[in-house]
């Protein structure tokens, strides 16, 4: 099975900040990566698909890179409403899909 | 409007059976695969198994194999979940999610509490 290696697993950033998040895939999964938010008692929205493709509707400072083993998220001008928990899954091979371990973001 | 309404909190002892339902309405309920999701109080997501509609082709993340059974009534578009020995380490909020064309979870349900306990 593909496992992905998320970090960090929490971060603080002050508001206007620029913060990255990396997950690392156990294998190459070329770009079938997607990463999605969580706010607190809330289901999951997807955010970016296909590494680096933005979801219609989520605010353009989110953007996502990547291909093979390395991917990061990287929300630009950090907002007081970015507060949530962000998870990376790789869907190279139906069923073993699998999450990063989350990466909680608080503001400072 | 696509829409995933998955039932109620439940609240079960070690050892019972149960089934949890996820609705799906305003697309073509055959011709998608939906997906359950696990997530542990305070915990990070885990991937369950997912199955087409269409045919009921269910497929299982190895680390769910042979825990739990996931199955389709197409005539009412519902997908459920099922357990038939509950463990306490069961304790957690259960989302079912639709994949999209594109690969990604695009429409998910509000998920379904499960509490295990003696």
């Amino acid at each position: 099975d593909v496992q992905m290696t998320q970090s960090p697993s929490s971060l603080s950033a002050s508001v206007g900040d620029s913060v990255t998040i990396t997950c690392q895939a156990s294998q190459d999964i070329s770009t079938y990566l997607n990463w999605y938010q969580q706010k607190p008692g809330k289901a999951p929205q997807i955010l970016i698909y296909d590494a680096s493709n933005l979801e219609t509707g989520v605010p353009s400072r989110f953007s996502g890179s990547g291909s093979g083993t390395h991917f990061t998220l990287t929300i630009s001008n950090l907002q007081p409403e970015d507060i949530a928990t962000y998870s990376c899954q790789q869907y190279d091979n139906l069923p073993s899909w699998t999450f990063g371990q989350g990466t909680k973001v608080e503001i400072k | 409007e696509v829409q995933l309404v998955q039932s109620g909190p439940e609240v079960k002892k070690p050892g019972e059976s149960l089934k949890i339902s996820c609705k799906g309405s305003g697309y073509n309920f055959d011709t998608y695969w939906i997906g359950w999701v696990r997530q542990m109080p305070g915990k990070g997501l885990e991937w369950m198994g997912v199955i087409f509609p269409g045919d009921s082709d269910a497929r299982y993340s190895p680390s769910f194999q042979g825990q739990v059974i996931i199955s389709v009534d197409k005539s009412i578009s519902v997908v459920y979940l099922q357990w038939s020995s509950l463990k306490a380490s069961d304790t957690a909020r259960y989302y079912c999610a639709r994949r999209s064309r594109w690969g990604y979870l695009g429409y998910w349900g509000q998920g379904t509490l499960v509490t295990v306990s003696s």
